[in-house]
């Protein structure tokens, strides 16, 4: 059964590089889309994007100008950079796996397995 | 981006009464949709995919309908640990993937 594992600095100040790692375990990461998810307290879930073990990337039309995901295949891990950071990304994020399958348009997945998320803090 | 609203915010239920949660779309996503069941502190945990497929381990109880715009979660005798907020999910347009808004299901 797969496991995902969030881990990243917990607070961070106005302006500066939110930075997110997500560690695979009991599977590969080869063979799924791998997505990062948000929470901010007391609201709903916000998909942030996703990335395949190639490489390539789909991120939320909202936040893609600041941010970019990477890749690890070797340490099946993947990651997360969020910058010039504000309250308003204060939020648990989660890391999930993306189960689904191919259509015309792409790929086309649900999330069928997440991490325990991770709080990080946005304060001065 | 596709909008969903879930209906009602919070549902009030007995123990061992239905519970029936609703999902609408701001556009046709087929039967691309998904729930999921989150309880305080918890990450969410999948219950449905393809608008009717149970996810593996998740109780016949938990049924899922619909298609198009109008999608229905139906909880038929609803257990203690049922107790929890739920969000339906597209996935039939992106990006980006979209939430509702969520349900609480809460003790009557």
């Amino acid at each position: 059964q797969v496991q995902l594992q969030e881990s990243g600095p917990g607070l961070l100040k106005p302006s500066e590089t939110l930075s997110l790692t997500c560690t695979v375990s009991g599977g590969s990461i080869r063979r799924y889309y791998w997505s990062w998810i948000r929470q901010p307290a007391g609201k709903g879930l916000e998909w942030i994007g996703r990335i395949y073990a190639t490489g390539s990337t789909n991120y939320n039309p909202s936040l893609k100008s600041r941010m970019t995901m990477s890749v690890d295949t070797s340490e099946n891990q993947f990651s997360l950079n969020l910058n010039s950071v504000t309250a308003a990304d204060t939020a648990v994020y989660y890391c999930a796996r993306e189960g689904g399958y191919y259509d015309t348009t792409g790929y086309l997945g649900w999330f069928d397995s997440w991490g325990q998320g991770t709080l990080v803090t946005v304060s001065s | 981006e596709i909008v969903m609203t879930q209906s009602p915010a919070t549902l009030s239920v007995s123990p061992g009464e239905r519970a029936t949660l609703s999902c609408r779309a701001s556009q046709s996503v087929s039967n691309n949709l998904a729930w999921y069941q989150q309880k305080p502190g918890q990450a969410p945990r999948l219950l449905i995919y393809g608008a009717s497929t149970r996810a593996t381990g998740i109780p016949a109880r938990f049924s899922g309908s619909g298609s198009g715009t109008e999608f229905t979660l139906t909880i038929s005798s609803l257990q203690s640990e049922d107790f929890a907020v739920y969000y339906c999910q597209q996935y039939d347009n992106w990006p980006p993937w979209t939430f509702g808004q969520g349900t609480k299901v809460e003790v009557k």
